[in-house]
Formats: structure tokens, sequence, C-alpha cells
């Protein structure tokens, strides 16, 4: 049950904002988000636990709506070191075992 | 602390050979876990362990893939009679405990073409 990222691929200037999405059809233990550039391996970001907190991290944050099964990752006045590909991993209720990644949202930041 | 370390960070094989990858996690973490990648894709789980215990393994992996983590230490991965679709990053992350709380801490990969 692979969750689903949402858009594929943005494009952004400098500045600007964009919102990642994470949805799961299975209902969700937490959340983690990723971050990894182009050769390298995927670098962790920030983990939120089923409850509806708010997590921050720099301009970077996200949220779990457990009544949805969805988190949002929230960038906020982005920067070139922003652009990768951000990914989702899911653990489901009952499982403390791996995790679960979507496909991934590329991002590209532009001067 | 030197993070996680993989060996060697490319293979080229031949189809039908045997190849083994080898992972040290960070030294404090008892779970180790292998993921594979291919481009565009998100990490793919193979299997993880607690310390030296094999805890899963996914249903998609061949019998042709085996994992050891003797002594809860490093791990390898091995693949007999490699196929081209075997082409792939191969992603080893370790981290302190249970995935519901904690993070995983990724290494750099091995990259493995079948020719």
């Amino acid at each position: 049950q692979q969750p689903v990222q949402s858009p594929q691929a943005v494009i952004l200037r400098e500045g600007e904002d964009a919102v990642i999405n994470c949805s799961s059809s299975k209902a969700l233990y937490s959340v983690h988000w990723y971050r990894q550039k182009h050769g390298e391996a995927p670098v962790f970001l920030m983990i939120l636990l089923k409850g509806g907190e708010q997590k921050g991290h720099d301009k970077i944050s996200a949220s779990f709506n457990e009544k949805k099964q969805q988190s949002s990752l929230y960038l906020t006045a982005s920067q070139l070191s922003y652009s990768g590909t951000y990914f989702c991993g899911t653990v489901h209720g009952g499982s403390q075992g791996n995790l679960i990644f979507g496909k991934g949202t590329k991002l590209s930041v532009k001067p | 602390d030197t993070g996680v370390s993989q060996d060697p960070r490319h293979k080229i094989t031949k189809r039908g050979q045997n190849v083994t990858f080898r992972c040290d996690p960070i030294s404090e973490h008892n779970r180790l876990y292998w993921y594979r990648q291919t481009l565009g894709q998100g990490p793919e789980f193979l299997t993880y362990f607690q310390n030296e215990a094999q805890l899963e393994k996914s249903r998609l992996l061949s019998d042709r893939f085996s994992a050891e983590r003797p002594k809860g230490s490093f791990s390898t991965l091995e693949i007999q009679r490699t196929e081209q679709g075997d082409s792939a990053m191969y992603l080893c992350a370790s981290s302190l405990e249970s995935t519901v709380y904690y993070g995983y801490t990724f290494g750099s990969g091995t990259r493995l073409t079948v020719v």
C-alpha cells in the first residue's frame, strides 16, 4: 500500500512556497519525510506521529492529519538548496517495521 | 560517528554471476534496512534486521536474494544468478529503534549494473 504523493513535480522561483502531499489508504502511525538530491542518498528531514502535530525544520514544516490519513510538507520562501526529490515514508498501524515510500515529488527551484 | 558505509559504490557484473554488498551501520543503531531504488522511483523495501535477527522480508523478494547480519553489526546482501532486472541502486539504512519514532540514516548506496 504505497502512499500517493502529489504533485509529481513542481517548479518554483526562489522565494516561492510549495506544498507536497502524501496520502495513504491505510491507517498511519507515523510519516517520515526525506529529501534526495541527484546522485545522493535520501536525507531524513522529519517524522510526524499520529495526533495531528505539526513540526518545523528551518523554513520546512509538516503536518499530519489523522482523519484524512494524510501528511503535508510545507516549504516556505524556497531556496536553491531545496531542489531535489522529496519522499514521504509511511508506517502503518501495528507495524514497527519498514517504511513504505511514495514515488516522490521532484522540486526544482530556479533563481 | 562516520555514518552508514556501503561497499562497493559501484558494481558491474555479467548476468548469471553472484554479487555481494556490504553495509556498516551507525554503531549505536539496532535496526538495519535494505532498500532498492530504480530511476525515478522511491526506495523499495527488501528486508530489515533488529540486531542480528531478520524480522521482515519483502514478499516481492526473489529467493535469489539473501541477507545476513552476523553479530548484529555489519550486514551483507547477496544476489545469486543476477538478472538484468536486478540493475538498481541498493541502499542500506540504519535507525536507533522502531521506525514509528526514529528516522533512517541512509548510506550512499551500491549501484549495480548487470550486463
